[in-house]
């Protein structure tokens, strides 16, 4: 029973270009999702985040937009930079103050091309 | 850096043993939460700690238990190992209550059963 899912396992992308990262979830108890980057041999690192109350949140070069009747999201990456090479990891939670009781998808893997 | 730190970094454990992994949490955070992450597939929520006491449970048994500290370091232990715990084990440690903060990693204990 996968409550989150990212059904692109890896992405390949040109430098400069848009990187779309996609995420769907099933329990509509979900009401915060967050999008984590994990380079190899290090922990996972918070990205962004967006409440269910919104459908962008914007920060810098990456926004998160939420589409809550298709119980969608998705993260957009412009431009694109070779560092940004890494697992993407889409996370949600009963809430923010439910702290780290986080349900992960399964990741994608997203390669920048110089 | 997240300030999230655990130890060891690599453990090699044969079936049938016990294991202790360690977690120093971020400075003014309250709240612990473990993961383990099978290759390939997302960080799947073991349990949480909050002041002590545990604050949330995922799909794991028994043998898998934790403890946390009056200085909200914590502790994850595996009893009577099995070759499927072979995994990468992370700590997350955030604040809940006095404002909210999002699930912050530690770089993850490799643990390999043998």
């Amino acid at each position: 029973d996968q409550q989150v899912k990212q059904n692109s396992p890896s992405l390949s992308v040109q430098e400069g270009r848009i990187s779309i990262l996609n995420c769907d979830y099933t329990n509509s108890m979900f009401d915060y999702f967050l999008w984590y980057k994990k380079y190899p041999a290090e922990g996972p690192t918070f990205l962004i985040s967006i409440s269910s109350i919104k459908d962008k949140n914007e920060d810098g070069r990456f926004t998160v937009f939420l589409n809550k009747s298709a119980k969608h999201l998705s993260l957009h990456i412009v431009p694109s930079q070779p560092g940004d090479s890494a697992v993407y990891f889409c996370a949600a939670s009963w809430g923010k103050a439910a702290g780290n009781k986080l349900t992960f998808g399964g990741g994608t893997r997203v390669l920048v091309k110089p | 850096e997240t300030g999230v730190t655990q130890s060891p970094t690599h453990l090699i454990k044969t079936r049938g043993q016990q294991v202790t992994l360690r977690c120093s949490s971020q400075s003014g955070h309250n709240t612990v939460s473990w993961y383990q992450q099978a290759l390939g597939q997302g960080p799947q929520f073991i349990f949480q700690y909050y002041r002590e006491e545990e604050n949330g449970r995922g799909n794991f048994p028994p043998r898998f238990s934790g403890l946390q500290f009056p200085n909200y370091s914590s502790e994850l232990n595996v009893n009577a190992l099995e070759l499927d715990d072979s995994a990468l084990y992370l700590c997350a440690s955030s604040l809940v209550g006095e404002g909210n903060t999002e699930a912050f990693f530690g770089q993850g204990t490799r643990l390999t059963v043998v």
